[in-house]
């Protein structure tokens, strides 16, 4: 168990739809760091926030978007939803530092029928 | 733009016995990290092991070991004594700083013959 929580652990719904995953960091760790994983690919990295703040972005669509909290958690918004978009989503969480090692959630697996 | 490349999307080895996932990447930075983390089928990601590019001495974790050539830019994986439970995608990945996201190859599937 890395620390890192995320929910939904599924999800299912239909084209044009918008769905909310949450992301819990681990204790202490104020970055977090969204990851897409398609079939049997890779990840791409989505974002990144560093304690509220955006820090960094990567191939994410316009119609998706993601937020950090006070509390830390984050959120990742998707919307108008395409059968292209099943996939697993990560969340990462860490520390900051020179090692800073990223901690895996246990992802969500959306499916887009 | 940082790129990862494992060229071999399977393998296979008999248990026991010790094979190498090779990865190679492409950078302009001088300073970055390089990691090998492992998917089994239950789709958590595992980090395996860690390399920092200005260590010259490869890193080791009891069966895994790395080698590392930073000229060549390639990081291989190597897992001595094969156990079933190494079965897995394994991913290489480079982070070019501290506060960085992950840049990942396409992963390798290990397989694990009895």
């Amino acid at each position: 168990d890395s620390g890192v929580t995320q929910t939904p652990k599924h999800l299912i719904t239909a084209t044009g739809q918008r769905v909310t995953l949450r992301c819990s960091p681990r204790s202490g760790d104020l970055s977090v760091y969204w990851y897409q994983q398609s079939l049997d690919q890779g990840l791409q990295f989505l974002i990144q926030y560093y304690n509220g703040e955006e820090r960094a972005k990567g191939n994410i669509l316009e119609r998706f978007s993601a937020q950090q909290f006070p509390d830390l958690h984050s959120e990742l918004n998707l919307s108008s939803l395409e059968l292209g978009d099943s996939a697993l989503y990560f969340c990462a969480s860490s520390v900051g530092g020179p090692y800073n090692e990223q901690f895996f959630g246990p992802g969500t697996r959306l499916t887009v029928l | 733009a940082q790129t990862v490349t494992q060229s071999q999307p399977e393998m296979s080895v008999q248990e026991a016995e010790t094979v190498t996932l090779s990865c190679t990447y492409d950078t302009s930075e001088s300073d970055y990290y390089l990691f090998w983390y492992k998917q089994p089928p239950s789709r958590q990601m595992i980090l395996v092991i860690r390399q920092e590019a200005y260590k010259q001495q490869n890193a080791t974790e009891n069966r895994f070991s790395v080698n590392f050539q930073k000229a060549a830019k390639s990081f291989s994986l190597k897992i001595s004594d094969s156990q079933l439970g190494d079965a897995a995608m394994y991913f290489c990945a480079y982070r070019k700083d501290s506060n960085y996201q992950l840049i990942w190859g396409a992963g390798t599937k290990l397989i694990i013959k009895p």
